[in-house]
């Protein structure tokens, strides 16, 4: 895998269906991995940054594991609400670079 | 303000017109990046300044793009003689470190539209 890359590109769900969405990344020179919430008209907000191989980590009903060995990782929403719809992007840094490599996201829509 | 502004929000230039963006980042951040983000892509890098310094300036995609921040706070991305493959939103992110594993905080974006 030469570039991050996020599936699916856009996913609708019932209100209180838990989801999840994959994140790949070059597992090469591998830093660390973002993600982000980018909700309509406002800014990406930070969620979780991993680094190490079995990380998991968890913020409310959302969650997020890292595989660094097979370059991926998985974004989970338990019980998803109306205020979960917005765009979630990962981002990888690798090698000595400083600036993250994103994904193109998945937008998710969370209909009541 | 507690985060990082960008000015103006929307912007509409006629092709050829130059256009000047700028960053507010959050008060002692020491890292500034820029990234565009292209209709239906994620955002991808453009520049990064480490205070004053300008590091890495490689995503910048021609000489018609320019970025400064002279005293290592207030940043502004010039673009000059614009051309519709420039429309875009224009993100803005700071960090208070240049760890490559710190979290990055965002601009709500600039959306120019070249017409």
């Amino acid at each position: 895998i030469l570039n991050v890359e996020q599936s699916p590109q856009s996913l609708h769900v019932q209100e209180g269906d838990s989801t999840n969405f994959t994140c790949s990344f070059p597992s090469s020179n591998f830093y660390a991995l973002h993600w982000y919430r980018w909700e309509t008209a406002k800014s990406p907000e930070a969620l979780f940054v991993m680094t190490l191989n079995g990380d998991e980590k968890k913020k409310g009903r959302i969650s997020a594991t890292l595989n660094t060995k097979e370059g991926y990782s998985y974004l989970y929403i338990k019980g998803s609400q109306p205020e979960d719809s917005a765009t979630y992007l990962c981002a990888s840094t690798s090698g000595s670079a400083r600036q993250l490599t994103f994904g193109s996201g998945t937008q998710l829509t969370v209909l009541p | 303000g507690a985060g990082v502004s960008q000015s103006p929000r929307y912007k509409v230039a006629k092709r050829g017109q130059d256009v000047a963006l700028r960053c507010d980042p959050i008060s002692g951040h020491v890292s500034l990046f820029w990234y565009q983000q292209a209709l239906g892509q994620g955002p991808e890098f453009l520049t990064y300044f480490q205070n004053e310094a300008q590091l890495d300036k490689s995503g910048l995609p021609s000489d018609r793009f320019f970025a400064e921040r002279p005293e290592g706070s207030v940043s502004t991305l010039k673009i000059q003689r614009t051309q519709q493959e420039d429309s875009a939103v224009y993100l803005c992110a700071s960090s208070p470190r240049g760890g490559r594993n710190t979290e990055a905080f965002f601009g709500q974006g600039t959306r120019l539209t070249v017409v």
